[in-house]
């Protein structure tokens, strides 16, 4: 696609459930980052994927957030058993190549999923 | 740990106006910066990347600097107008392979 898709854009759900959240990258882009945005906070980087090698899981905030990207394109986030601290904008962007290291590329962000626990 | 801070957190401006958002962080040893414009309630837009070889980057109104000894970098947006009006993040890429963010700057351009 020309960008970045998310979905679900809002999910309303209650506390204990679980919840998945899509992320469809730019096609060609071999880097792969979620994010989480809090009221107030900045972006607190959860997870990132780079073409088949192992995910750095590094800012995975508990063992109830997984991910994974199927293919090396599309990623689902999938959240356990939801608790109110979980409520945030979840950001999934893409970039040709690691945006953090030397040369990165340039990063382009999906619009979010607004997650909210009852 | 990489610290990122943006200063102000909010400004508003009077159109027309030049102004210069700020950015800092701690540990010079960066591989890049960049900065991103946030619209309420929506993703971040990428406005200007600025590698570590570089001193800056022009993108129309915007221009961008990068001192990296001193840990500093600065937006300047030229003649703003109310479409400006947006929080403004910077981002550096060092040891890991995710950017590190700041919390932005809250930007109010009024007519």
């Amino acid at each position: 696609g020309a960008g970045v898709s998310q979905s679900p854009s809002n999910k309303v759900t209650e506390k204990g459930k679980d919840v998945e959240l899509r992320c469809d990258p730019i096609s060609g882009h071999t880097a792969l980052y979620w994010y989480r945005q809090s009221l107030g906070q900045g972006l607190e980087f959860l997870i990132y994927f780079q073409g088949n090698s192992a995910p750095d899981k590094s800012g995975l905030p508990s063992d109830r957030f997984s991910a994974e990207r199927t293919g090396g394109s599309v990623s689902t986030l999938t959240i356990q058993r939801t608790q109110q601290e979980d409520s945030a904008v979840y950001l999934c962007a893409s970039s040709l190549g690691p945006s953090g290291r030397a040369g990165g590329g340039e990063l382009f962000f999906g619009e979010g999923s607004r997650l909210t626990v009852l | 740990k990489q610290e990122v801070t943006q200063i102000p957190a909010a400004l508003s401006v009077p159109e027309g106006e030049n102004l210069v958002l700020n950015c800092s962080f701690t540990d010079s040893a960066i591989y890049n910066l960049q900065w991103f414009r946030q619209d309420p309630g929506k993703g971040l837009t990428s406005l200007l990347l600025i590698q570590s070889s570089q001193r800056e980057q022009t993108s129309g109104r915007l221009n961008a600097s990068l001192d990296k000894s001193s840990g500093r970098s600065t937006l300047y947006i030229a003649a703003s107008q109310p479409g400006d009006s947006a929080t403004y993040l910077c981002a550096v890429g060092d040891s890991g392979y995710a950017l590190n963010f700041g919390k932005g700057t809250s930007l109010l351009v009024t007519p």
